[in-house]
């Protein structure tokens, strides 16, 4: 069974740096074509995509926040961490981590999903 | 890059079909095939409904579909039943190596 699981802070304030782990189960990130992405919806907003990091350790990142951006993984935790700098409220969110398989009868899809995390910026 | 394109509500009477928009550009809906939608219930994590456009992953009821046109992605809901009603998204591969979502289509049975 494949799970996705996010953690860290529930709150952060404004310029502070953000960091999450997501911790998996169930699939290695260094098999060909998975990759770990991360996903954000404002509330009553829109999904959002963040980044991902592919089983080769290519690293990919919104064009809009790629300045604030850094994801890595550990495959031997079974963990991907993302850190965004210089928070703001308008990054209060759920936070999601989602899995991609790049295979010959998969595309570019996110399943499944994690829970997700809530980070709220306030002071 | 901008988000693609979705009607942000669509509404339908219990055993119609209803159909969501999605539209994108050459650079990503147009220029491949992977193109997939969620069903996003109220505080839970979106879940996977039709991936490469047209597939339908087990599990989800043949009632949801998948098609494209051109730079435009749909997904068909037919038979609509009061369980339907929630947000819907699209999201597609670009040619940056990168994904984008749309806007989101709250979808009422009415």
């Amino acid at each position: 069974q494949v799970t996705l699981r996010e953690s860290g802070p529930a709150l952060v304030k404004p310029t502070q740096t953000l960091t999450l782990t997501c911790t998996f189960s169930g699939f290695s990130l260094s098999t060909l074509g998975v990759s770990v992405n991360w996903v954000r919806q404002p509330p009553g907003k829109a999904l959002e995509w963040l980044a991902r990091i592919d089983w080769d350790d290519d690293e990919y990142y919104s064009t809009s926040l790629r300045t604030r951006l850094t994801i890595s993984k550990d495959t031997s935790k079974n963990q991907v961490v993302l850190t965004m700098t210089n928070m703001d409220p308008v990054d209060t969110a759920t936070y999601y981590c989602a899995r991609i398989l790049l295979d010959g009868d998969h595309g570019f899809q996110f399943d499944p999903w994690g829970q997700g995390t809530l980070v709220t910026v306030s002071s | 890059q901008s988000a693609l394109t979705q009607p942000a509500s669509v509404s339908g009477s219990p055993g119609q079909s209803i159909t969501i928009s999605c539209t994108g550009t050459s650079s990503d809906v147009g220029g491949y095939n992977y193109v997939s939608w969620y069903q996003q219930y109220p505080g839970k994590a979106p879940k996977l409904l039709i991936y490469d456009v047209t597939k339908r992953p087990s599990g989800v009821s043949n009632r949801f579909s998948g098609s494209k046109s051109g730079n435009t992605a749909s997904l068909t809901i037919s038979g609509l039943q009061a369980e339907d009603e929630t947000d819907y998204y699209c999201s597609s591969y670009t040619d940056s190596s990168t994904l984008i979502f749309g806007g989101g289509t709250k979808v009422t049975v009415l």
